[in-house]
């Protein structure tokens, strides 16, 4: 089944912990994003990916890292979490666009991030 | 500063009838509008999507129609029906860019 996963699904943690929360996508997508979705604000993407060892920031980019070593993977690294970092995270992944053409993403189911 | 805007939060539609979502947007560099359905404890999934040369994309009970001279995009649900009931957001992005700009959402309730 192509699917994108993450891992926690739920985690509280504490200030200044470091944690990884991981994704990983079946369908052999070269782009895959990171967004953080806040009541009131939608969803806001802190990170992109465009293909193994290429990243970009998105608008959210403060607090986090990214890294993409394999296609399949694209785990977020929150070095110092705050507060602030509460949120909901999703993973997406999709095709990378082709001259012409764009493609949809597929989400993960979430994760819920607790920072105290 | 919000450069997607979903203005109403919520939208109660009988079943049936024609459930119409609006999104407005304020960057003319956007190109490509899309829009996704999320159920609570779920990821977004993929609606429709539409491309700025085209004003109409139909994909069965699901329409957006683009005005690009007002920045305004709509989703149309033609019978709406209680499964329908979600957040939908319109995401818009540029061209050559990977960076993807959501809505607030609005969440739609059909009422059965």
């Amino acid at each position: 089944e192509a699917q994108v996963t993450q891992n926690p699904r739920y985690l509280i943690t504490v200030t200044g912990k470091k944690l990884t929360v991981t994704c990983s996508q079946n369908m052999n997508h070269e782009y895959m994003s990171w967004y953080r979705q806040d009541p009131g604000l939608g969803l806001r993407q802190i990170y992109y990916s465009m293909n193994v060892e290429v990243t970009d920031k998105g608008d959210v980019p403060e607090g986090y890292k990214v890294s993409r070593k394999e296609k399949r993977n694209f785990p977020l690294i929150l070095e110092s979490p705050s507060p602030n970092q509460t949120s909901l995270y999703f993973c997406a992944s999709s095709l990378r666009n082709l001259a012409g053409h764009r493609y949809e993403q597929y989400f993960g189911p979430g994760t819920r991030l607790t920072v105290t | 500063d919000q450069q997607v805007k979903q203005n109403s939060p919520s939208l109660s539609v009988q079943e049936g009838r024609i459930s119409i979502l609006n999104c407005d947007y304020t960057n003319s560099m956007f190109d490509y509008f899309l829009w996704y359905k999320k159920y609570p404890a779920e990821g977004p999934t993929f609606l429709i999507s539409i491309s700025s040369i085209k004003d109409k994309n139909e994909d069965g009970r699901f329409t957006v129609f683009l005005n690009k001279s007002a920045k305004h995009l709509s989703l149309h649900i033609v019978p709406s029906q209680p499964g329908d009931s979600a957040v939908y957001f319109c995401a818009a992005s540029g061209a050559g860019t990977y960076k993807y700009i959501f809505g607030t959402g609005t969440r739609l309730k059909v009422l059965a």
